[in-house]
């Protein structure tokens, strides 16, 4: 158990609906990272937050969005989904702003858009 | 920019035999390099991470790894295969923006 806990576990939703992921890290951990995992495009980085601010975006798509509470949970929303958004989506967290060598990831969110 | 390669989308062994896992690093700097497991239908574990202290790095389950900086290598290895092995192995590098970047996975399958 990495102490990083994703939910739901599982979701299936139709095509042009919204979903929200959440991700609550590790104790004391201030970092969140959101990565996407599919067969076409592999494991991506998508957006990080630091104690609640954004820290930096990579592949993700302006229908996707995501924030981090004060209680240092994070939420990933994807909107107007398309069938290509199926995917294995992980949350990860570290101590610091930057993964440096430490990193645990949740045991991600399967997506299935129909 | 830092990035891995990981040669064989799929590796084939039979119980007991060597595991060797190829992964192929860039970078400009020295890296951070790692190697993840993934079961079937589960998240992400770290397997083993070299930060350059040992070159020779083990890790869980019994898997080690080299790195090897005039080949720009990491290769993953087991002396000896079990059935518990079969997953997806996923090598990755930290870039300078302090995130991982993985390489395309390779699943190894294990044969009685």
């Amino acid at each position: 158990d990495s102490g990083v806990t994703q939910t739901p576990k599982h979701l299936i939703t139709a095509t042009g609906q919204r979903v929200t992921l959440r991700c609550s890290p590790r104790s004391g951990d201030l970092s969140v990272y959101w990565y996407q995992q599919s067969l076409d495009q592999g494991l991506q980085f998508l957006i990080q937050y630091y104690n609640g601010e954004e820290r930096a975006k990579g592949n993700i798509l302006e229908r996707f969005s995501a924030q981090q509470f004060p209680d240092l949970h994070s939420e990933l929303n994807l909107s107007s989904l398309e069938l290509g958004d199926s995917a294995l989506y992980f949350c990860a967290s570290s101590p610091r702003e930057g993964m440096g060598t430490e990193a645990f990831f949740g045991q991600g969110t399967r997506l299935t858009v129909v | 920019a830092q990035s891995v390669t990981q040669l064989g989308s799929h590796v084939s062994v039979s119980e007991g035999a060597l595991v060797l896992l190829r992964c192929n690093y860039s970078s400009s700097v020295p890296p951070y390099l790692f190697w993840y497991v993934q079961y079937p239908n589960q998240g992400l574990q770290l397997l083993l991470k070299y930060t350059s202290a040992a070159t020779l790095v083990k890790g869980i389950n019994g898997f080690e790894a080299e790195f090897k900086k005039s080949e720009t290598s990491f290769h993953l290895t087991k002396p000896s295969a079990h059935m518990s092995d079969a997953a997806e192995y996923f090598c990755a590098v930290i870039t300078g923006f302090q995130k991982l970047v993985f390489g395309t996975g390779t699943r190894l399958l294990v044969s009685p």
